[in-house]
């Protein structure tokens, strides 16, 4: 079955950028009709969407982080990817990536926890 | 944004009891021309991933336990476990996805065995 890893520095600096990657196995990820998500979840608090890919062409942002967040995806690594720039403390969390079946989300990595601190 | 509050923050419920967990959206997540509510509900266990329970408001994912289910329409939805067991002590998500603008959650409600 589809399984879903995060990957990437566990802590980033204030003001600089988190990228983080997502890779897929047991299937690809330009088959079907997924879209495929980020959610963040900072300690003790609930989930945060940030966005989807659903091709390199189409994309999806929560308003209140688009100025800073990309999301892109390597068909032929079977990865996408999360570019969080400008960060700050409060962007200190969990980070997962899901497959989105096109609203609920059925398929979660097991989350990467990112620190930002100098 | 669709604001989706969830309450109670925390329940207690006695083994093979009932335990109700409840979700309110700002607006209405049932879309018209199909009458669907796009509306889910997410178990997340201590140090796990949450996992999906329900979509649709009351479509249980394949392999979740029939003592799960969702009802509710438009704006007021209810997550019911009709026999409590100790596996279920978890935190509780709901999920709007009417809007993507932004795909929002609740504040999660925590389930303890009383």
């Amino acid at each position: 079955q589809v399984q879903l890893q995060e990957s990437g520095p566990g802590l980033v600096k204030p003001s600089q950028t988190l990228s983080l990657t997502c890779t897929v196995s047991g299937g690809s990820i330009s088959s079907g009709s997924y879209y495929w998500s980020w959610i963040r979840q900072p300690a003790g608090k609930g989930l945060e969407w940030i966005g989807r890919i659903y091709t390199s062409e189409s994309t999806n942002y929560n308003p209140s982080l688009k100025s800073r967040v990309t999301i892109s995806v390597d068909t032929s690594k079977n990865q996408f990817f999360l570019r969080l720039s400008s960060v700050i403390a409060a962007d200190t969390a969990v980070y997962y990536c899901a497959r989105d079946i096109v609203g609920p989300m059925d398929v979660w990595g097991k989350g990467t926890t990112v620190t930002v601190s100098s | 944004d669709i604001v989706m509050t969830q309450s109670p923050d925390s329940l207690a419920v006695s083994l093979g009891e009932r335990a109700t967990i409840n979700c309110k959206s700002s607006q209405s997540v049932l879309y018209s021309s199909n009458k669907k509510n796009y509306l889910a509900w997410y178990q997340q266990k201590p140090g796990q991933p949450p996992k999906l329970l329900i979509y649709w408001a009351s479509t249980r994912e394949s392999g979740v336990p029939d003592r799960f289910s969702g009802s509710g329409s438009g704006t007021d939805f209810t997550l019911t476990i009709s026999s409590l067991q100790a596996e279920d002590v978890a935190v509780y998500h709901c999920q709007q996805y009417y809007s993507t603008a932004p795909y929002s959650f609740g504040q999660g409600t925590k389930l303890e065995i009383k």
